[in-house]
């Protein structure tokens, strides 16, 4: 099955960056599209992006589009969100999320990490 | 960005039938397939249904779901204490190349 370890959250002020790192284990990271997910305290689940198993599609929520930008490093089994510009809404658990397979269009998410805290405040 | 729109709360008392439903669209429930989660407080998501109205193994059989058009629904019976918890529907969106959660369900078990 695996594992996914989210890394990076922090207390950062508005308009600095963050960079989000998730590594993933027991299985063929290479293989899979990888999803960032979010959760706003006692807010509900939003899509943030994906990028797909050899990183040439990419796909960003409109709420983030401009300022985020997911990679990966396949040789080192781990998906990256770099975000820049943050502003207070982007307060968040961040979660990194392995899809089904290598197509990114199912919404199947077949494995979670435990997710990664960010709060953006002055 | 739109959400699938699903009941804010759902509730029940033991071993009754509960149904929480999801609404979309052509672009997405329309278009691709469903599937639905439950979070329990302070953990991470787990899929409970998948492709319109499959179980992952090591979910209850008390668990079902469909899809028919733009709309999709779960349904849980025998309803159990270990049930309660949060419950979201998600699907990819073509129109807008993103996938869309519900706004999630509360289900309460009286």
């Amino acid at each position: 099955q695996g594992q996914l370890v989210e890394s990076g959250g922090g207390v950062v002020q508005p308009g600095k960056s963050l960079r989000l790192s998730c590594a993933g284990s027991g299985f063929t990271f290479s293989s899979y599209a990888m999803h960032w997910v979010r959760q706003a305290p006692g807010q509900g689940l939003e899509w943030v992006a994906v990028m797909s198993d050899d990183g040439t599609d990419k796909f960003y929520a409109d709420s983030v589009k401009g300022r985020f930008t997911v990679s990966r490093d396949n040789s080192k089994n781990t998906v990256y969100l770099q975000m820049k510009s943050l502003r207070t809404e982007d307060t968040a658990l961040y979660f990194c999320a392995k899809d089904r397979d290598s197509s990114y269009r199912s919404g199947w998410f077949t494995l979670w990490g435990q997710g990664t805290l960010v709060t953006v405040s002055s | 960005q739109s959400v699938l729109t699903q009941p804010p709360s759902a509730s029940g008392t033991p071993g009754q039938r509960v149904t929480i439903s999801c609404s979309g669209s052509n672009s997405n429930i329309g278009s691709n397939t469903v599937n639905w989660y439950q979070q329990l407080p302070g953990t991470a998501p787990k899929v409970f249904i998948y492709s319109n109205n499959q179980r992952p193994s090591g979910v209850p059989d008390r668990f079902s779901a469909s899809k028919s058009g733009t709309s999709a629904s779960l349904a849980i019976s025998g309803l159990q204490s270990e049930d309660e918890g949060d419950y979201y529907c998600a699907a990819w969106d073509d129109s807008l190349n993103v996938v869309l959660f519900g706004g999630g369900t509360e289900l309460t078990v009286l």
